[in-house]
């Protein structure tokens, strides 16, 4: 199964907050990000966090990481209509595998004018 | 610009055939990756190069090759050994293999026909 899982879908009214969520399994994660898709088009990052922080902030973006349960999320305030994309969350594990990025399924955010 | 760049954007291919899709950065980053998006799933990773001259299979190798003969380019070959190749192909690249950032191209849509 998937080490990284996410809701398939979130749809929101412009305006409002909104908040994607993300369980991972490996304790041993040094990094979760958040990355942005747009239809047909490559991902983009849009923060990530450090396994030793449980908050980060930037502009719109706030990111929470609650490690006891292994749970991160991304609350994007005042969402607009130009955030309707594929949202993935991903971790990075660095052991031996060499640092690589395992990405959950990513969440599709709808956002309604 | 720096950057990544995959092409072509929509690659069409025959039962039976194998095809090659193009990746290309100007960032001098040493490390390259190449992942497959299918609908409703998140990123595998099929193979990746730390450096030069050196890869490595990821989880979904099988029916699929590699190069790295320069540090600007990571072709995919896909192979008609892969059963199922119709998917999106993505391209990323981070300065070192221990980075955080991974920086993705626009991506190749790869269709069997």
């Amino acid at each position: 199964g998937e080490d990284v899982e996410q809701s398939l879908f979130l749809s929101v009214r412009e305006g409002d907050s909104s908040v994607i969520n993300c369980t991972y399994t490996d304790s041993s994660s040094t990094y979760l990000y958040w990355y942005k898709q747009e239809p047909g088009a490559g991902l983009q990052l849009l923060t990530y966090i450090f396994s030793n922080m449980d908050m980060k902030q930037d502009q719109r973006l706030t990111v929470l990481l609650n490690k006891k349960d292994k749970h991160l999320s991304l609350r994007i305030a005042d969402t607009q209509t130009g955030d309707s994309a594929i949202y993935f969350c991903a971790e990075s594990i660095g052991d031996n595998a060499g640092n690589m990025l395992t990405f959950g399924g990513g969440t599709r955010l709808m956002v309604k004018p | 610009d720096g950057g990544i760049t995959q092409s072509p954007k929509y690659l069409f291919r025959k039962e039976g055939q194998n095809v090659t899709l193009s990746c290309e950065q100007n960032l001098n980053h040493d490390a390259m990756y190449w992942y497959r998006q299918d609908p409703g799933q998140g990123l595998r990773l099929i193979y990746y190069s730390q450096i030069v001259n050196d890869f490595q299979k990821g989880d979904i190798a099988e029916g699929y090759s590699v190069s790295r003969e320069k540090k600007e380019s990571f072709p995919l070959t896909v192979t008609s050994a892969q059963k199922n190749p119709t998917a999106f192909y993505l391209c990323a690249s981070r300065l070192t293999h221990l980075n955080t950032e991974a920086f993705f191209g626009q991506g190749t849509r790869l269709t069997v026909v």
